[in-house]
């Protein structure tokens, strides 16, 4: 099994472009999530799913979109790039939900000039 | 809404020192999953632990060790005997039962230093 795995590791953009961070697990896993860390901030939940279909927001989901069609995928699009979105992205499932073992990908580095 | 605060920022150590890592947590509810998480300088989230709200018995996991006591809403975790390999930012973690959400603490960055 390759866990969950995460596109790009790293990604440039410049204000105002847009772009789909790619997240994939092959753990049949229902639940799955977005966070962001940044220096000092821990880790904060965007958006989160419990199952194809069905997506709900975390804590900081402005300027982010998810979308849920199968299990295995969950990509999260950002949709005007800005300055303060410069963080580092991880996705994570699990097979219960939020109160079970998380399983992370390696996360994406983005930096937004 | 669920909180969770690490003191800590950031500690230093002598290698073969304990150190303990403080973690407080605030929920309303009664029914809640503890974690804790490693965060190595390679950059990856590793899972170390997690505890059910109705279970506050130590648990003991070679050198690491983890205290909860809901008296303090408190989820500390020792390192007995420090080793370089430990140094990284450790985070604890909190999900109530009928959250669908997980939320981190700040994190500490340990630093073993040999």
């Amino acid at each position: 099994n390759a866990g969950v795995t995460q596109t790009p590791k790293f990604q440039v953009l410049k204000t105002g472009q847009s772009m789909t961070l790619q997240c994939a697990q092959d753990m049949n896993h229902e639940y799955m999530s977005w966070y962001r860390q940044d220096p000092g901030m821990g880790l904060r939940l965007i958006h989160y799913s419990v199952g194809a279909g069905i997506t709900d927001q975390g804590e900081v989901p402005n300027g982010y979109n998810v979308s849920r069609s199968t299990t295995e995928d969950f990509p999260l699009r950002l949709l005007s790039a800005a300055p303060s979105q410069t963080s580092v992205y991880f996705c994570a499932s699990s097979h219960r939900g939020a109160s079970y073992e998380q399983y992370f990908g390696p996360g994406t580095r983005l930096t937004v000039t | 809404a669920q909180k969770v605060t690490q003191a800590q920022t950031e500690i230093s150590v002598v290698e073969k020192e304990d150190v303990t890592l403080d973690c407080v947590y605030e929920t309303r509810d009664t029914t809640y999953y503890l974690f804790w998480y490693k965060q190595p300088p390679s950059g990856e989230l590793v899972f170390l632990i997690r505890r059910n709200s109705f279970d506050e018995q130590n648990e003991i996991s070679g050198r690491y060790s983890w205290n909860f006591q809901k008296s303090t809403s408190s989820f500390n975790f020792t390192i007995t005997a420090s080793q370089v390999v430990d140094s990284a930012v450790y985070f604890c973690a909190l999900s109530e039962a009928r959250s669908y959400q997980l939320t981190f603490g700040k994190g500490t960055k340990l630093s073993v230093i040999p």
